[in-house]
């Protein structure tokens, strides 16, 4: 069964960058693209973006194009999302999600709080 | 962007009894190839989001068929018989025939 861990919580300064990683187990991470999902506390679900380990090619949400970027490392099985130039806009958890049917497996989540 | 549009808000339902959510889209998920891209998904409280249905009214692997669902190109329902307690959570409509992909804003169900 594939599984999606998750890097821990981060606390983070405002105007820093951060760099989530999901590890991806049972199966190889070109299977299948990798997507993030963003949620701020007691909110919704916002897409970010995906990114298609096979190729490295990407798509982003249009909010998300300077604020997030998508890598994925095919030795070690793991994808990353980088979030630049901090705010409290940005404290929220956010998923990895992945499958063949889509969104089939879920991360854990990680929450990261952005604050002085 | 799609828009997709949930109703209602939340729902309280006494376990054994039926609840239906309603998903609309600004536009047709009717894809090229015949498939309609609605998913449903349930995040229970303090977890990570599961899918439930796929393409409108599949459902995924491990799912109990007391949830279903149906529609139209841009009028969707999840239907849940026969609630019970593990049902709690906020129940979400997305789609994926087009970037971005976007979320309906959930509906909240409780147990009465």
């Amino acid at each position: 069964e594939v599984q999606l861990q998750q890097s821990g919580a981060e606390l983070v300064r405002p105007g820093t960058s951060v760099k989530l990683s999901c590890k991806v187990s049972g199966d190889t991470i070109t299977a299948y693209y990798m997507h993030f999902v963003k949620q701020r506390p007691g909110q919704g679900l916002e897409w970010i973006g995906r990114i298609d380990p096979e190729d490295d090619s990407t798509k982003y949400a249009e909010k998300f194009k300077n604020k997030a970027t998508l890598t994925a490392d095919t030795s070690s099985n793991t994808a990353y999302l980088k979030l630049s130039s901090l705010t409290s806009e940005d404290t929220a958890t956010y998923f990895c999600t992945t499958g063949a049917t889509h969104f089939d497996y879920w991360g854990q989540g990680v929450m990261v709080t952005v604050s002085s | 962007d799609i828009v997709l549009t949930q109703a209602p808000l939340s729902v309280s339902v006494t376990p054994g009894e039926s609840a239906s959510i309603s998903c609309r889209s600004s536009k047709s998920l009717l894809s090229s190839k015949g498939i309609t891209s609605l998913y449903w998904y349930l995040q229970r409280p303090g977890k990570s989001p599961q899918l439930l249905i796929y393409q409108m009214s599949n459902l995924a692997s491990g799912v109990p068929d007391r949830f279903s669902s149906s529609g139209s190109e841009t009028d969707f329902t999840l239907k849940i018989s026969k609630v019970e307690t593990e049902d709690v959570g906020v129940y979400y409509c997305g789609h994926r025939l087009e970037y971005p992909l976007t979320f309906g804003s959930g509906t909240k169900l409780e147990i009465k």
